[in-house]
């Protein structure tokens, strides 16, 4: 079914370390996907989005890599800051809803970076 | 740019009352969406308008509907009001093309007493 899930609820790090959110996708036609992360009351922020036809993307600190093979998603932070404490989101848009708007979120990930 | 503004910000309601939110999207975007977001079900689309016209439509009963106005600014409307309404309601706005990004607002948060 269309279902978008993350592997780790809770992901715990160490101030500067990397951090790598995984996210693993049902729908093998979905074309795009995209990162977002949302802080405490606020709505979601874009991070860094992909496309399918590429397999890995890079933004400031932070690289999506996209798996189709094994329908997986990720997305990495480089040297984590505390103000990277928030909860991440990955979306995907299928084919068949191209163009609409709509994406198919996962339940999300909450990184919580310790001083 | 200013980016997408959601009114009003907090909504306190009763059962079996309706509600209006308000969402405009930032400028030059011509599609607006909105999502539901809860703790149990998570992020979930509920429509998204382009040009006053809804393009497509989650799987939300009917007593969830909106609308779109010639300036693109949106409004979401929930009659007959369940205690399982209570959510924040995000409107996110995009530019008309192959760019699927959405920018997001701050929500409306609603709880239904």
């Amino acid at each position: 079914g269309e279902s978008v899930g993350l592997h780790l609820p809770t992901l715990s790090v160490q101030e500067g370390d990397n951090s790598i959110i995984n996210c693993a996708y049902s729908n093998s036609a979905s074309d795009y996907f995209i990162w977002y992360k949302q802080e405490s009351g606020k709505g979601p922020q874009f991070i860094i989005d992909i496309r399918s036809n590429m397999d890995k993307r890079q933004g400031q600190r932070v690289t999506v890599l996209l798996n189709k093979t094994v329908k997986h998603l990720s997305l990495q932070i480089a040297a984590t800051q505390p103000g990277d404490s928030a909860v991440y989101f990955c979306a995907e848009n299928f084919q068949g809803s191209s163009n609409t708007g709509k994406l198919i979120f996962g339940q999300g990930t909450t990184l919580q970076v310790k001083p | 740019k200013a980016g997408v503004t959601q009114t009003p910000r907090y909504l306190i309601k009763t059962r079996g009352q309706q509600v209006t939110l308000s969402c405009s999207p930032i400028s030059g975007h011509r599609s607006v969406s909105w999502y539901q977001q809860t703790p149990g079900q998570g992020l979930q689309f509920l429509f998204e308008y382009f040009s006053e016209t809804q393009r497509n439509k989650g799987n939300f009963p009917g007593r969830f509907s909106g609308r779109q106005f010639s300036n693109s600014r949106s409004e979401m409307n929930v009659s007959t009001l369940e205690l399982g309404d209570s959510a924040l309601y995000l409107c996110a706005s995009r530019e008309q093309g192959t760019n699927e990004k959405l920018f997001f607002g701050s929500g409306t948060q609603l709880s239904v007493l």
